[in-house]
C-alpha cells in the first residue's frame, strides 16, 4: 500500500519567516495530494490540496509544489503568524472510480510560530 | 454550519467494557469515514460509508470494532470489549464529494 513519509517533525520560525514541510510517497499511482491543519483540541482541516496534473497551487501565504517524478510534494507557508502555530499532515490518495476517499496521511510536523 | 458533531468529546472507561461513539456529519453529505489517531501510528481510517452503505472497512482493526449508519444523520462506532490499546482520538469526517473531508472535533477515548 501507499507510504508517506513527512518531514521535519517539529519546526519552529520567526513571525514573518517562511516555513517548508515536505513528503515523500511510495506509489506513483497516487493522484490526490491534501494537506490537512490540526489544532490543539481540534480536527484536522483541510487547508490547501493539489492534484497530480498540476506541479504548483497557491492560496495566499500558502502554497503547495509537486514533483510527480521524484514522488514528493512540499507545503510552502511565508509570512508566517503566530496563528499559523499548528500540526500539519501531508496526506496522499490513489483515485478509484473517480474518488479519492482513501487518505494515507504523514505523521504530521509540529509547528511553532514564535512572535 | 455547524460542522460534524461528535459525542462524546471525552470517554474513560475500564477495559472490558463496551464504547460507543457517536457521530453527525454535516447535513446534505453523503460520505461518512470513522479515524483512529495515535501518537504511534498517526491518523488511520478505520471505515468510510457511501450513502449509508459500508463500502471499505478495511481498516477496522479487529472483530471487537463494529460501525453502523443507520440514516444519512448518524453514525456510531462501538468497542467491545474495549481494551488499553484501543485508547486513542477518535475522529468522524463527512465528505459531499469523496474528496475534501471535513473533520469533526474527535473523542478522546481512554481504556484503563
Amino acid at each position: 500500500g501507499e507510504n508517506v513519509e513527512q518531514h521535519p517533525s517539529t519546526l519552529s520560525v520567526q513571525e514573518g519567516d517562511s516555513a517548508v514541510i515536505k513528503c515523500t510517497y511510495s506509489d506513483s499511482a497516487s493522484n490526490y495530494f491534501p494537506w490537512y491543519k490540526q489544532e490543539l483540541g481540534k480536527g484536522p482541516q483541510l487547508i490547501i490540496d493539489i492534484r497530480s496534473n498540476v506541479g504548483e497551487k497557491k492560496d495566499q501565504r500558502i502554497a503547495v509544489t509537486l514533483n510527480k517524478t521524484a514522488k514528493h510534494f512540499s507545503l510552502h507557508i511565508t509570512e508566517t503568524q503566530p496563528e499559523d502555530s499548528a500540526v500539519y499532515f501531508c496526506a496522499a490518495s490513489i483515485g478509484e472510480g473517480g474518488s479519492n476517499y482513501k487518505l494515507t496521511f504523514g505523521k504530521g510536523t509540529l509547528l511553532t510560530v514564535n512572535p | 454550519d455547524a460542522g460534524v458533531i461528535q459525542s462524546p468529546r471525552h470517554e474513560v472507561t475500564e477495559m472490558g467494557q463496551e464504547v460507543t461513539l457517536r457521530c453527525k456529519p454535516i447535513s446534505g453529505h453523503n460520505s461518512l469515514f470513522w479515524y483512529r489517531q495515535t501518537m504511534m501510528r498517526g491518523l488511520e481510517l478505520l471505515i468510510y460509508f457511501n450513502n449509508n452503505v459500508p463500502i471499505d472497512d478495511s481498516g477496522m482493526p479487529e472483530d471487537r470494532f463494529s460501525a453502523k449508519m443507520p440514516n444519512a444523520s448518524f453514525s456510531t462506532l462501538k468497542i467491545q470489549p474495549s481494551e488499553p490499546r484501543d485508547s486513542a482520538v477518535y475522529f468522524c469526517a463527512s465528505s459531499p464529494t469523496l474528496n475534501e473531508q471535513f473533520f469533526g472535533p474527535g473523542t478522546r477515548l481512554t481504556v484503563l
